[in-house]
């Protein structure tokens, strides 16, 4: 099945700096790649996606990459805000008729910005 | 993106019990799945709940422990059977959306086993 690996496990960063989160996949079948923002006493929040046909997509201040070919995407947050202070998760995964979108996650990123 | 709810949203149980978590959206969905989420860790899948047909588990997981209902489009639930310490977490829900393949997550259940 598919692994995801998620760096770092941890992260500081100071306020209007940018963070990055970086994930890689084995599968070379997955084909969608989510990145969820999850707050403390939250549920997981959908924050972007890509897909395996767009190498890079963004959203205002959120931003994500994509290499198939070495297998790993990113999350970049520039101008950092104390309320981006959340953990991320990261997910791969690719398309099965019985079990529909099966995400695999990664190990999450406890991101703090320093006001 | 739908509306999901869970109930209840917390509880605390004892051990050798059995709790029912209940799991409503405000759109037919086809697919929704059931996830665990221990503290500080990150999301495991349990099982898929497919409308009509049997859920599919994941290694590790098995009806007799984690038995799903999904009566229709729109609700399923996950019975966290003969508990122990072991088995508290949050357990979240989430549905697929069609065509675009996102999942969006309920509130979560905690649960809490003494």
């Amino acid at each position: 099945g598919e692994n995801v690996e998620q760096h770092p496990s941890t992260l500081s960063v100071q306020e209007g700096d940018s963070a990055v989160i970086k994930c890689t996949y084995s599968d070379s079948a997955s084909n969608y790649f989510p990145w969820y923002k999850q707050e403390l006493g939250k549920r997981p929040q959908l924050i972007i996606d890509i897909r395996s046909n767009v190498g890079e997509k963004k959203d205002q201040r959120i931003a994500v990459t994509l290499n198939k070919t070495a297998k790993h995407f990113s999350l970049h947050i520039t101008e950092t805000q104390p309320e981006d202070s959340a953990v991320y998760f990261c997910a791969a995964s690719g398309t099965s008729s019985k079990t529909g979108n099966q995400f695999y996650f990664g190990t999450g990123t406890s991101l703090t910005v320093i006001p | 993106s739908a509306v999901i709810s869970q109930k209840p949203s917390r509880d605390i149980c004892q051990r050798g019990t059995s709790l029912t978590i209940q799991c409503q959206v405000d759109s037919q969905v086809t697919m929704m799945f059931w996830y665990r989420q221990q503290p500080g860790q990150s999301l495991t899948l349990i099982a898929t709940a497919n409308q009509g047909s049997e859920a599919t588990y994941e290694s590790g997981f098995v009806i007799d422990k984690f038995p799903i209902s999904r009566p229709n489009l729109t609700f399923s639930t996950l019975t966290v059977s003969n508990m122990s310490p072991e088995d508290s977490s949050i357990y979240l829900c989430s549905v697929e959306s069609f065509p675009e393949g996102e999942q969006y997550f309920g509130p979560g259940t905690r649960l809490t086993v003494t």
